[in-house]
C-alpha cells in the first residue's frame, strides 16, 4: 500500500525566512509520480509541482524548489524568502500506476507566514 | 473550459437525511474520483470510477454510493447522513496516464447536524 507521511504538521515563519517542508514516501512500485498541491485559505487544491520516479532531478521555479531523493523516499520542498502569500496547507500526494492510478495524500503541513 | 465542476458549494443536512453531491467534468476524462477531507486531515478517497459504468471503492466509501452513467458526470450519494460525514468533499478527474495530475473541483462543505 502506498503511504505519504508529513511529518510537519505546522510551520510558523517570518515573512523573508526559507522554509523547507519534509515528505517522505512509501511504496511498492519501481514507477511512481510525485506532486506537492497548495491549499490555501480559499480551499481550492493547487497543483505546484509533479515529479516522476525516473527523473531524480531537482528543480527551482522562481522561489520555489523541490528535492527529490529516491534513496531515501524523500520529496521536499522548499520555499525561498517567503511570502505572507504561501501561508497555506501544502500536501505532498503519490500517484501509483496501478489501477486508475490513485493519488495518496499526506496529512498536510499549514505553513503560516507572518510579517 | 469549465473543468471539474462541483455543486453545491455547501450544504447542511440533518442527521438521516440523503443528498447527491454533483460533479461534472468537461475535459473527456475517463478517471473520476471523490475525496473527503476532514479538518487537518489530508484527503482520503471514497470512490473511483476508470470509465463510464465502472465505479470502485476507495479507502473510506461507508455511507456513500456512486454511479458513473456517462463520461461526464460522476455523482456521488449520501444516504442517511451522521455527523462522521461531515467535510470538504473534493471530486477529481484524470486521464489515464498517471505522470498527468488530477484536476480538483472547488469542493463541497457539507455539515450533518
Amino acid at each position: 500500500a502506498q503511504k505519504v507521511t508529513q511529518a510537519q504538521t505546522e510551520i510558523s515563519v517570518v515573512e523573508k525566512e526559507d522554509v523547507t517542508l519534509d515528505c517522505v514516501y512509501e511504496t511498492r512500485d519501481t514507477t511512481y509520480y510525485l506532486f506537492w498541491y497548495k491549499q490555501p485559505p480559499s480551499g481550492e487544491l493547487v497543483f505546484l509541482i509533479r515529479r516522476n520516479s525516473f527523473d531524480e532531478q531537482n528543480e527551482i521555479s522562481g522561489r520555489y524548489s523541490w528535492n527529490f531523493q529516491k534513496s531515501t523516499s524523500s520529496f521536499n520542498f522548499t520555499i525561498t524568502a517567503s511570502q505572507v502569500v504561501d501561508s497555506a496547507v501544502y500536501f505532498c500526494a503519490l500517484r501509483d500506476t496501478g489501477t486508475a492510478s490513485k493519488l495518496t495524500f499526506g496529512t498536510g503541513t499549514r505553513l503560516q507566514v507572518t510579517l | 473550459n469549465a473543468g471539474v465542476t462541483q455543486t453545491p458549494k455547501f450544504r447542511i443536512l440533518k442527521i438521516g437525511q440523503s443528498m447527491t453531491l454533483q460533479c461534472t467534468q468537461d475535459m473527456n476524462h475517463n478517471y473520476m474520483y471523490w475525496y473527503r477531507q476532514d479538518p487537518g486531515m489530508g484527503l482520503k478517497l471514497i470512490y473511483y470510477s476508470v470509465g463510464a459504468g465502472i465505479t470502485d471503492k476507495g479507502e473510506v466509501p461507508n455511507g456513500y454510493n456512486v454511479s458513473r452513467s456517462t463520461t461526464e458526470d460522476f455523482p456521488l450519494r449520501l444516504e442517511l447522513a451522521a455527523p462522521s460525514q461531515t467535510s470538504v468533499y473534493f471530486c477529481a478527474s484524470s486521464y489515464s496516464q498517471g505522470q498527468v495530475g488530477y484536476t480538483f473541483g472547488s469542493g463541497t462543505r457539507l455539515t450533518v447536524v
